[in-house]
C-alpha cells in the first residue's frame, strides 16, 4: 500500500520569505503522480503544483516548485516570496495505478508572519 | 464553470440516526470521490464512483455507503451515526478518475453526531 508522510505538522515563515516543506511517500509503482494540495480557512482543497513521476524536470507554477527525488521517494515543496495569503494546511499527496484515489498526507499548517 | 458543490454546508445529528450527503461535480467530469477528514486520521479515502459503478473503495465499515446517478451527481449515506462519525467529508471531482487528473474539491459538509 502506498503512504504519505509529512514530517512536519507545523511551519511559519516570515513574509517575503522562503519555505520548504517536506513530503516522503512510498510505493512499488513506476507510474504515479504527486500533488501539493493547500487547504485554507475556507477548507476547500485546491491544487497547489502536480509532477509527473517519469518527468525528471521539477514542476514549477510561478512562486511555487517542488524538489523530486524519485530514487529518495521526497516530494518537497518550496514557496517563495511567502505572502499572507499563502497561509493555509498543505497536503502532499499520491495518485498511482488504477486505485482511483488519492492518498494524503497528515498535512504541514503554514503560518506566515507579517 | 461551476465547481464541485457540497450539501449541505454543516450538519448536526444525533447517534444513531443516519444521514445523507450530496456532492454535485463539475460539469462532464464522471469521476466523483469521497473522504472523511478529521484531526487525528487526516484525509482517509472512503470510495470512488465512476459512471455509477464503485470502482474502488476504503477502509470503511458498511454503515458508510455511496452512490451515483446517471448525471454524476453523488450521495454519500452514513447509518447508525456514531460520535467518531464526526468529520469534514469533502467530495473530488475528476473528469476521468486517472491517477494524472487533477481531483477538484467542494468545500465539504462538516457532520457533527451527537
Amino acid at each position: 500500500a502506498q503512504t504519505v508522510t509529512q514530517s512536519q505538522p507545523e511551519m511559519s515563515v516570515q513574509e517575503a520569505e522562503t519555505v520548504t516543506l517536506s513530503c516522503t511517500y512510498d510505493t512499488s509503482e513506476s507510474d504515479y503522480y504527486l500533488f501539493w494540495y493547500k487547504q485554507p480557512p475556507s477548507r476547500q482543497m485546491i491544487l497547489v503544483i502536480r509532477q509527473e513521476a517519469y518527468k525528471q524536470q521539477n514542476a514549477t507554477e510561478n512562486r511555487f516548485s517542488v524538489n523530486f527525488q524519485k530514487a529518495a521517494k521526497s516530494f518537497s515543496l518550496k514557496i517563495s516570496d511567502s505572502q499572507l495569503g499563502d497561509a493555509a494546511m498543505y497536503f502532499c499527496a499520491y495518485s498511482g495505478g488504477s486505485n482511483y484515489k488519492l492518498t494524503f498526507g497528515k498535512g504541514t499548517l503554514l503560518t506566515v508572519n507579517p | 464553470k461551476a465547481g464541485v458543490t457540497q450539501t449541505p454546508r454543516y450538519l448536526i445529528k444525533t447517534r444513531g440516526q443516519q444521514v445523507t450527503l450530496s456532492c454535485s461535480p463539475i460539469s462532464g467530469h464522471r469521476s466523483v470521490s469521497w473522504y472523511q477528514q478529521t484531526p487525528g486520521q487526516g484525509l482517509q479515502f472512503l470510495f470512488e464512483y465512476f459512471s455509477e459503478t464503485q470502482r474502488n473503495k476504503g477502509n470503511f465499515p458498511g454503515r458508510f455507503s455511496g452512490r451515483q446517478f446517471s448525471n454524476s451527481r453523488s450521495e454519500m449515506n452514513v447509518s447508525t451515526l456514531e460520535l467518531g462519525d464526526s468529520a469534514l467529508y469533502l467530495c473530488a471531482s475528476r473528469y476521468d478518475g486517472t491517477a494524472n487528473t487533477e481531483a477538484f474539491f467542494g468545500q465539504g459538509t462538516r457532520l457533527t453526531v451527537v
